[in-house]
């Protein structure tokens, strides 16, 4: 399966200012995701990224607070813009595999806003 | 839309079976899968099974699927401390978006 390098792993923000943070593939993938994960809750999809275009947002996010590229195909970052402490959260990004039909994750970047 | 409901909580004693459950409202789900989170780290895919199966065994891991009742179950035999972690049900349809639903994960205990 592929694997995923996603930096940073944590980082303590202060509010007003924003972070980006990146996802590293080691072979070429058609799909690419970002995800919140608050404690205790669900994975929530936050947009997909496209190679070439503008990403696809879910519901209740937005290209403002949460602009994404992806330059290639192995390759993607997500910005938490302006962030405020509702922005506290673990940052996930995700690639669907075609071997398996599965999803692989990065490790994740658990990001605080004081 | 689609939903995937499971329990929050399970704490069982190192060496005896774990169960987790899962349910799902989408009839079209195609591809069920169960993931693991141990502190820290990302998602990592433990198994998945298509709709056309009704069990899946690898090693110390059973998933049983019963698509009339849209339940999934994960069974982890001989369960020891370092099963302790958030396991995720998730399913994903055929077509459309390519997108899976994730549950909210249950958090398995394994205590001495």
């Amino acid at each position: 399966s592929a694997v995923i390098s996603q930096k940073p792993s944590r980082d303590i923000c202060q509010r007003g200012t924003s972070l980006t943070i990146q996802c590293q593939v080691d072979s070429q993938v058609t799909m690419m995701f970002w995800y919140r994960q608050q404690p205790g809750q669900s994975l929530t999809l936050i947009a997909t990224a496209n190679q070439g275009s503008e990403a696809t947002y879910e519901s209740g996010f937005v290209i403002d607070k949460f602009p994404i590229s992806r330059p290639n195909l192995t390759f993607s970052t997500l910005t938490v813009s302006n962030m405020s402490p509702e922005d506290s959260s673990i940052y996930l990004c995700s690639v669907r595999e075609r071997v398996n039909y599965g999803y692989t994750f990065g490790s994740g970047t658990r990001l605080t806003v004081v | 839309g689609e939903d995937v409901e499971q329990s929050l909580f399970l704490s069982v004693r190192e060496g005896d079976s774990s169960v987790i459950n899962c349910t799902y409202t989408d009839s079209s789900s195609t591809y069920l899968y169960w993931y693991k989170q141990e502190p820290g780290a990302g998602l990592q895919l433990l198994t998945y099974i298509f709709s056309n199966m009704d069990m899946k065994q690898d090693q110390r891991l059973t998933v049983l699927l019963n698509k009339k009742d849209k339940h999934l179950s994960l069974r982890i035999a001989d369960t020891q401390t370092g099963d302790s972690a958030i396991y995720f049900c998730a399913e994903r349809s055929s077509g459309g978006s390519y997108i899976p639903t994730f549950g909210r994960g249950t958090s398995l205990i394994v205590h001495p």
